[in-house]
């Protein structure tokens, strides 16, 4: 079964600084989902990336695809405390099921 | 706010017990999923409905069922509730599969 791993677990950084996270699949991606979730939250819909090289952007969020390597990187730019959060990624294994990385948790301080 | 209620916000049972939570879709959303997150086991993907008829399973227990009634508002039954069945349970819905999907706020279901 498809499995995906996010790294770093758990990321702080200073308020400005520029932050990338990664989700690798173990299987090709048929579309990459990010969402963000604030402790004991639901989830928001960041971004969803379907195509190999695909790059979308949302304020200072960047996300792309690279189907390549079954990767997806999120960069932010100039982080904010708002920025702050758990960031998880989720992918559709053409089985009609959706499955979720295991989550980065981001602090900034400032 | 997501416009996808969940009631109740947090329940406290024993174990043996059976619960029933409640989801209902943003207006118009034909879509229902629902997942369940705990620590160890992150975020696990239930089920989906799509119109009343369930389109995907995914991790879920045979003690769990679900449905979705003409109305779109959705259901999650737990029974023989065990310790390791606490978890928060979120549902979430969206138009189309696969498409942009809103989550609701969760229920925090603990079982002592």
């Amino acid at each position: 079964s498809q499995e995906l791993e996010q790294s770093p677990q758990s990321l702080i950084v200073q308020e400005g600084k520029n932050l990338t996270i990664n989700c690798t699949s173990s299987k090709t991606l048929y579309g990459l989902y990010w969402y963000k979730q604030k402790y004991g939250e639901g989830l928001i819909f960041l971004m969803m990336l379907q195509k190999g090289g695909e790059e979308k952007s949302h304020e200072k969020i960047t996300a792309k695809l690279d189907e390549k390597k079954q990767q997806s990187s999120l960069h932010i730019t100039a982080s904010q405390p708002s920025h702050a959060g758990i960031y998880l990624c989720g992918a559709d294994p053409n089985t009609d099921k959706l499955i979720f990385g295991t989550g980065t948790r981001l602090q900034v301080f400032p | 706010d997501s416009g996808v209620t969940q009631t109740p916000k947090h329940l406290i049972t024993a174990t043996g017990q059976r619960v029933t939570l409640r989801c209902s879709p943003r207006s118009g959303d034909l879509s229902v999923y629902w997942y369940q997150q705990s620590l160890d086991q992150g975020l696990q993907f239930l089920i989906h409905y799509y119109n009343g008829e369930e389109r995907a399973k995914g991790n879920i227990l045979e003690r769990f069922s679900a449905q979705q009634f003409p109305d779109l508002h959705s259901e999650l039954n737990l029974s023989s509730l065990e310790l390791g069945d606490s978890a928060l349970y979120f549902c979430a819905s969206s138009s189309v599969w696969l498409n942009e999907q809103f989550f609701g706020p969760g229920t925090r279901l603990t079982v002592l």
